[in-house]
């Protein structure tokens, strides 16, 4: 059981939006920053957005975060085939004085 | 370009020792800090340790406490982490990763390829 809860999958069309969620407490997404992670299957994450919703250089716009109290959210727009890949939301709790991440969501593009 | 090498995993038997290294090139090393992470096979993402940019400060997951050792030696660009009293449960793909701030707090920017780590008799 994962401290942080997103939905295990999601599926959209090419072209569509998508938003991924990711439910925490006040120790953890209620008081640190968020980041989310992509990974496709054989490779190692992919850092999408982190600290204060930054995008790393070469991570299209098409991808942003978001937060609000003790969740936070992945949104993907104009899906493509290649967005077709595992995200994991993640950030510090500062109870548990330990990083941790959202359980995985499962993204299909139809 | 900003890379991590981890090195050192393989298999070995319930109750053994191992230990991993990543070496870091593209950044100053020094001044980040670091972090593994692991990936049971067909499983989610788990955080395993992180320590700061000086080493002064290391943090470790319940499920290793006691049992592994994260360290980092600047003069070698190295991060380490030293693990002992393997369990079948340890077996993963362990990822070392590049923190975007001196304290292991606010994301990771950068991941190794990973190494295999096999606990089996």
């Amino acid at each position: 059981q994962s401290v942080l809860t997103q939905p295990p999958s999601m599926s959209a069309a090419p072209g569509q939006k998508v938003t991924i969620s990711c439910s925490g407490s006040s120790s953890n997404i209620g008081s640190n920053f968020v980041s989310w992670y992509q990974q496709h299957p054989g490779a190692a994450p992919k850092v999408l957005i982190y600290d204060k919703n930054r995008r790393p250089s070469g991570i299209p716009d098409r991808f942003s975060g978001s937060k609000s109290g003790t969740s936070a959210t992945l949104g993907i727009t104009g899906l493509q085939a290649g967005d077709e890949a595992d995200y994991y939301c993640g950030t510090w709790d500062g109870s548990l004085s330990a990083w941790v991440f959202g359980g995985g969501t499962k993204l299909t593009v139809l | 370009e900003v890379q991590l090498l981890e090195s050192g995993g393989g298999l070995i038997q319930p109750g053994g020792s191992l230990r991993l290294s990543c070496a870091a090139s593209g950044f100053p090393f020094s001044g980040y800090a670091m972090s593994w992470v692991r990936q049971a096979p067909g499983k989610g993402l788990e955080w395993v340790s992180g320590i700061s940019y000086s080493g002064g400060s290391t943090y470790h997951a319940d499920s290793v406490k006691g049992r592994f050792a994260i360290s980092r030696d600047s003069s070698k660009n190295t991060l380490y982490l030293q693990m002992n009293s393997l369990r079948a449960e340890d077996t993963a793909v362990y990822y070392c990763a590049k923190e975007v701030g001196g304290d292991p707090h606010y994301g990771m920017d950068v991941w190794g390829q990973g190494t295999t780590v096999t606990v089996s008799s």
